[in-house]
């Protein structure tokens, strides 16, 4: 898989369940962060876990890290309709790289 | 809360033809990237700048883009001679620390070329 690769693709659940989607990466990194899309709309940031962390609450969003693993997840939980995005994960990668590499993210679904 | 704004928010133009995309950043950062992302495949980087240089670039970023910083407050992306296969949304964004904290988006332009 490439750098910044989530999964599941796409994720339909009910409003209030949770919802997690993965990413896993390659590279050594500085950071990871998590963004969020709407259909046709811009990147909205979502929250960034260092390499040092292992994990980071934001209100409803629980991001954990395994850089042994190379690998993350996002949870979002008590989901909400207004929650229907598609999620990517974007790192960058240590040594000093400027530019973040995206993953091909997870569009998550909330049923009403 | 301070954004990242682009304009314009949807540009079409004819293969051949100059485009300019233009960006306010937020006003204290001092590092400035485009990304594009063609429809349904993934965001990518295009090129940072800093200190009015450019201090990476993609190989995506070649000799038909440049970017100028023109004023304190705008941050262009030029595209000089559009081909087909530019048509994207592209995406500005900037950072307060150089890769190291959040890169904040604009909400993108919509490129067509026709």
């Amino acid at each position: 898989s490439q750098q910044g690769e989530e999964d599941p693709q796409a994720l339909s659940i009910q409003e209030g369940e949770n919802a997690t989607m993965n990413c896993s990466y390659k590279t050594s990194i500085n950071n990871l962060q998590w963004y969020r899309q709407n259909s046709g709309r811009g990147l909205v940031h979502l929250i960034l876990i260092r390499s040092n962390e292992r994990e980071k609450h934001s209100g409803r969003l629980r991001v954990t890290l395994d850089t042994s693993k190379k690998s993350s997840s996002l949870l979002i939980t008590a989901s909400r309709a207004a929650d229907t995005a598609s999620y990517f994960c974007a790192t960058d990668a240590r040594g000093g790289a400027d530019g973040l590499t995206f993953g091909k993210g997870t569009h998550l679904i909330i049923q009403p | 809360e301070p954004e990242v704004t682009q304009t314009p928010s949807h540009q079409v133009t004819q293969m051949g033809q100059e485009v300019i995309l233009r960006c306010v950043p937020i006003s204290n950062h001092l590092y400035f990237y485009w990304y594009r992302q063609i429809l349904g495949q993934k965001v990518e980087f295009l090129v940072s700048f800093y200190n009015n240089e450019i201090s990476e670039k993609s190989e995506i970023f070649d000799d038909q883009f440049s970017v100028e910083r023109p004023d304190g407050s705008n941050f262009t992306l030029k595209i000089r001679s559009t081909k087909l296969e530019d048509s994207a949304m592209y995406f500005c964004a900037s950072s307060d620390q150089r890769a190291r904290n959040e890169q904040f988006f604009g909400p993108g332009t919509r490129l067509t070329v026709l």
